[in-house]
């Protein structure tokens, strides 16, 4: 699996848009990233996930590049509860489920 | 949809006693099931993926014969923690997935907090 390198922290005011990075230069082409979110205490809790096109759900956006080698999450209008470590993780490929988890981004929404 | 229930949520047992942790798909048929593990202020950490109804494949530095893994059927994975000590202490993640294939995504359990004592 890739290697992926997200920044240790971020803070964002509520209401605000908080976009998250993620560098995932080595990505192969049948891998997908993945974008998870924990909790204190909970299991992470699975957010969106791209492959070639950028996409959007009830939760986020995801913007991957062109060449695939780094991507950003958007959370449109952060709330306090946003307040989570985020997760960006590519999977597929001979070892498709398996996937490894780097350090995230611990993301603060402040009022 | 997509429901993977984990039991139990915390546990408390006394050091060298045994500990199973449940995980079970509740909506869908988990073809693969993953056991992580994660230390405070710390990342998730893969110990293990099994399969339904072949051995598990363990990561390098997992002993297979303390953290026992049986997935006997497409909705029920077990995690047994034998002869528990203190430094295993920690917080216990499944997830599932309904395939092998890389654009399904998969679903965590919430977790279970093993306090050996």
């Amino acid at each position: 699996d890739a290697k992926t390198t997200q920044p240790t922290s971020m803070d964002c005011a509520e209401g605000r848009a908080a976009n998250l990075p993620c560098n995932h230069s080595t990505i192969s082409g049948n891998e997908y990233v993945y974008w998870y979110r924990q909790i204190h205490s909970q299991g992470p809790q699975y957010i969106i996930h791209g492959l070639k096109n950028n996409e959007t759900n009830e939760m986020a956006s995801l913007i991957i590049t062109e060449d695939r080698k780094s991507s950003t999450l958007i959370l449109p209008h952060a709330t306090l509860r946003d307040t989570a470590v985020y997760y960006c993780i590519v999977r597929g490929g001979t070892n498709a489920g398996k996937s490894t988890f780097g350090d995230g981004t611990t993301l603060t929404v402040k009022p | 949809g997509a429901v993977v229930s984990q039991h139990p949520s915390r546990v408390i047992c006394k050091s060298g006693t045994s500990v199973k942790i449940e995980c079970r798909s509740l909506d869908f048929q988990a073809t693969t099931m993953f056991w992580y593990r994660q230390f405070p202020k710390q990342s998730l950490m893969l110990m293990a993926t099994s399969n339904e109804g072949s051995k598990a494949t363990y990561e390098q530095g997992v002993e297979k014969d303390k953290f026992l893994i049986n997935h006997a059927s497409l909705t029920l994975s077990t995690l047994t923690v034998t002869s528990a000590h203190p430094e295993d202490s920690s917080f216990y993640i499944c997830s599932a997935t309904r395939s092998g294939l890389a654009n399904y995504g998969y679903t965590f359990g919430s977790g279970t907090r093993l306090t050996v004592v």
